[in-house]
Order: structure tokens, then sequence, then C-alpha cells
């Protein structure tokens, strides 16, 4: 069974320019999910979707950060335009339908984003 | 509100050596305990859960976590590590569909 995968592994932009990530969760899971570490600080969550819908999205920033999920499928997250404070790793997760609440969540192995 | 506090950011210790991570959390509810491990340029991958049961539970590569609800607090352990347990390690907790984190402890393992 093919884990989370996220692209690309690595990005390097300038400051105010746009940048897109993605992620490809574990086929058949309801949930995904959005989290961010910037560097040696806890890794904090950003959104949760179920499906195509937005579940929570009180982690996100502010309105330069936009998620999406086509389809209930795969998801993007797009910053737009970028500062130098998005710097970090940003990981994808997912999780199984399960009655009262997930069990576990499993990860890719993240994007790290460096603004310049 | 939901906090998880990893006290010890870096831990170096010998090979074949006992180690324990420390992991305390504030919960005013009853969560589910996790621990992650994160090998250089990978994903998180989950070595050991407890969401209910036994308060001592085993996990992969030969460790073991302790719940204990007095002290809140899941410390990690291992009786002795490898060289290829050098990693980044967290905890976290759940609550309904999200996770806390700490802020990750850095294992060394020293030949």
């Amino acid at each position: 069974e093919a884990g989370v995968t996220q692209f690309p592994s690595h990005s390097v932009i300038e400051k105010g320019q746009t940048v897109t990530l993605r992620c490809d969760p574990i086929s058949g899971h309801d949930n995904l999910y959005w989290y961010r570490r910037v560097m040696g600080k806890e890794i904090k969550f950003l959104l949760h979707f179920v499906k195509e819908s937005k579940q929570d999205e009180s982690g996100m920033p502010n309105n330069r950060f936009l998620a999406e999920r086509t389809g209930g499928t795969y998801s993007t997250l797009k910053v737009q335009p970028a500062e130098l404070e998005d710097s970090g790793v940003y990981f994808c997760a997912s999780s199984p339908k399960v009655a009262g609440g997930p069990r576990e969540q499993f990860f890719g192995p993240g994007t790290r984003l460096t603004v310049l | 509100a939901q906090s998880v506090t990893q006290l010890d950011s870096q831990v170096p210790v010998f090979e074949e050596a006992p180690v324990e991570l420390r992991c305390n959390y504030s919960s005013s509810v009853s969560v589910y305990l996790f621990w992650y491990v994160q090998y250089p340029n990978q994903g998180l991958q989950l070595l050991l859960k407890y969401l209910s049961g036994s308060t001592l539970v085993k996990g992969i590569n030969g460790f073991e976590a302790e719940f204990n609800k007095s002290q809140t607090s899941f410390h990690l352990r291992k009786p002795s590590v490898h060289i290829s347990d050098t990693a980044e390690y967290f905890c976290a907790v759940s609550f309904g569909n999200q996770f806390y984190f700490g802020t990750g402890t850095s294992l060394t393992v020293i030949p």
C-alpha cells in the first residue's frame, strides 16, 4: 500500500512569489490534514479536510494560505504571496474514517519550504 | 486546551545504553497519546500509541512508553539503543480530529 506522498520535497522561492504544495493521501482515507513545523518549534496543525470539505481550518495563519482538496483525493496548499516567516516544513497526513475520531494519522515526508 | 511538552530538545547517548525521552501533556479531558519518529530525510513514522487499556505500551524497534495519568506523562524508553535510533522523536496527543505535537527531541546515539 502506497503511503502519503508530497511534492515537491524542497522548494526555494523569493519573497512575494507563489508556491503550491501537493499532497496525495493514502487511497480511501477520508481525512486529510496539513501541518507546519517552523525550525525548532512544534509541528502545528493548519487544517483538516473530510473528503473535499474543510472540517477545521482554525490553524491557517492568514488569508495568504489557500488549501483545496479536489474531488476528495489529493490536496494542494498554495501560499500567495510568500513571506519569510512562511519558511518551514509542511507535512500532510491522512487517516481513515473511524467512529469516535482517528486513532492514527499517517504522515508524508514533508515539503521543506524556504522563502528568501 | 491541549499542549505537549518535551523538555529535552537534544539527548546524546552512547550505543547500547538505555534512554528515556520525556513527554508531559496538558489536557482536561481524555486524549490519545502517540510517539512518532522522524529519521533523516523521511516522514513521521508511528512508534507507538496509547488509546486505552494497559498503561505500558510496546512499540516498534524495541521502544516502549508508559502512560501515567496522575503525572500526565507519556515517557518513551528503550533499554539499549542502536546507532540506527538516531532520529527526531515527537510526542503527540490527539483530541477530536487534531493532533498536538511537542517540539521534538533529537536523539543522537554515539558509537
